[in-house]
């Protein structure tokens, strides 16, 4: 099982709707969780970050997190042209004495205007 | 917040020639810091753990000849592409955090290494 999975996509949402990104992972001692934002060329963007279960909002953005489930979700609310992007989960565990971010694949928003 | 600076954004180099990256943390100590990797349309690819005052940590397939890093002070890790080819050209990317890294990590801009 791979330590972090998502959808690759495209998830194609029309503007104005709810995006839905989802996330598993498989270390059950991981600590933190978080979603990074990435365009074509750029590199990643930290948009959110949840360390206990339930729901975080910042904005038009929301995660969600149950560690019985091993589960990391975002809602991006009001979608915007502007949030088409690929979505990067990252998970945060110790590993040799330090912490290391393992990332899912992510997955490529698009929203149509 | 934390910030991480990485130089140079786009570099085009002969093969066979070395390159040199940096990547500072400027508002914080990083005795931590990574390097990844990404092909276009790929995903990041960890390439090795830069630690400060001791040897990277690199990741299995990675030629540690190849890529040096070295993490000299708290603030800085250069990699240093040597005897670089086609196949090397990429973007490269650092990250760091405050903390070790347990509120997340900041990202660089990024290098793209384009070797002709």
């Amino acid at each position: 099982q791979k330590e972090v999975e998502q959808n690759s996509g495209p998830l194609s949402v029309p503007e104005g709707a709810i995006a839905s990104l989802n996330c598993t992972y498989s270390d059950r001692v991981s600590q933190s969780f978080f979603w990074y934002r990435q365009y074509s060329g750029k590199s990643p963007e930290l948009i959110m970050s949840i360390y206990s279960n339930g729901d975080k909002e910042d904005g038009r953005f929301t995660a969600q997190l149950n560690k019985a489930s091993q589960y990391v979700s975002l809602l991006i609310r009001d979608s915007q042209p502007s949030d088409s992007a690929t979505y990067l989960c990252a998970v945060n565990r110790e590993r040799a004495g330090s912490y290391q971010l393992t990332f899912g694949k992510g997955t490529k928003l698009s929203v149509i205007p | 917040g934390a910030v991480v600076s990485q130089h140079p954004s786009r570099v085009i180099c002969k093969s066979g020639t070395s390159v040199k990256i940096e990547c500072r943390s400027l508002d914080f100590q990083a005795t931590t810091m990574f390097w990844y990797r990404q092909f276009p349309k790929k995903s990041l690819m960890l390439m090795a753990t830069s630690n400060e005052g001791s040897k990277a940590t690199y990741e299995q397939g990675v030629e540690k000849d190849k890529f040096l890093i070295n993490h000299a002070s708290l603030t800085l890790s250069t990699l240093t592409v040597t005897s670089a080819h086609p196949e090397d050209s990429s973007f490269y990317i650092c990250s760091a955090g405050r903390d070790g890294g347990n509120y997340g990590y900041t990202f660089g801009s990024g290098t793209r290494l384009t070797v002709v």
